[in-house]
């Protein structure tokens, strides 16, 4: 079974530009995660999806944050204007609903973002 | 959703057993607790969940007490390759939300 997806791997970006990950979840899973994880800290939840509705985003600085997963499989978050505070990796995640080991999340490898 | 505290870091060498404790004193009754590795530039990675008592897979064990109000991860005879950073977890919605703290940092020396 492939695995979660994520792209590009790296990124180096100038303040005020813009950015977009991708991400491609395990075939089947319902539920899609981006967190971001500050260097030195936990991975910190920005948004989750299932299917392709939001089902928490209290955490995603909307004015800057945005992710859509438009036909229920893979996602972009987009990153407009970035901070230098925007620094960090960038881990999507997804999960079966039914089924499997209570809350098990299958992380990607992350996509690092550094923003100068 | 229940606030866990660890360890930040934790030193061990090679063949040693290491046990790694978790306090969560406010558990809800459904609240599974969960237990993820993360290695340098990798995404976390599902190690053990349990409820109640004692859970043992291939790679480590979970010892919880009757009041689930902590647990412990157990490793037995780590090795260099166990170094990685260790999250404890509660939560109880299957597909809901993960909170991560700040997890305890593994350290295995030759």
């Amino acid at each position: 079974e492939a695995g979660v997806a994520q792209s590009p791997r790296y990124k180096i970006i100038e303040k005020r530009q813009s950015v977009a990950f991708w991400c491609n979840p395990i075939s089947g899973h319902a539920t899609l995660y981006w967190y971001q994880q500050i260097l030195g800290q936990g991975p910190k939840l920005l948004i989750q999806f299932q299917n392709n509705g939001v089902v928490d985003d209290s955490q995603l600085p909307k004015d800057r944050f945005s992710a859509e997963r438009l036909k229920g499989v893979d996602s972009t978050l987009k990153i407009q204007p970035a901070k230098l505070e925007d620094s960090a990796v960038y881990l999507c995640a997804s999960t079966s609903i039914s089924g499997g080991i209570n809350n098990e999340q299958f992380f990607g490898p992350g996509t690092r973002l550094t923003v100068l | 959703l229940a606030k866990t505290t660890q360890p930040i870091s934790m030193d061990s060498y090679e063949g040693q057993e290491v046990n790694i404790t978790c306090s969560h004193n406010n558990i809800a009754t459904n609240d599974y607790i969960t237990w993820y590795q993360q290695f340098p530039s990798q995404g976390p990675r599902f190690i053990i969940q349990g409820y109640k008592t004692k859970v043992t897979n291939e790679v480590a064990s979970l010892f919880i007490p009757a009041d689930r109000k902590s647990s412990t991860l157990s490793l037995p005879r780590v090795s260099l390759s166990d170094t990685a950073v260790y999250y404890c977890l509660v939560g109880g919605l299957r597909g809901g939300k993960l909170i991560f703290g700040q997890g305890t940092e593994l350290s295995v020396k030759p």
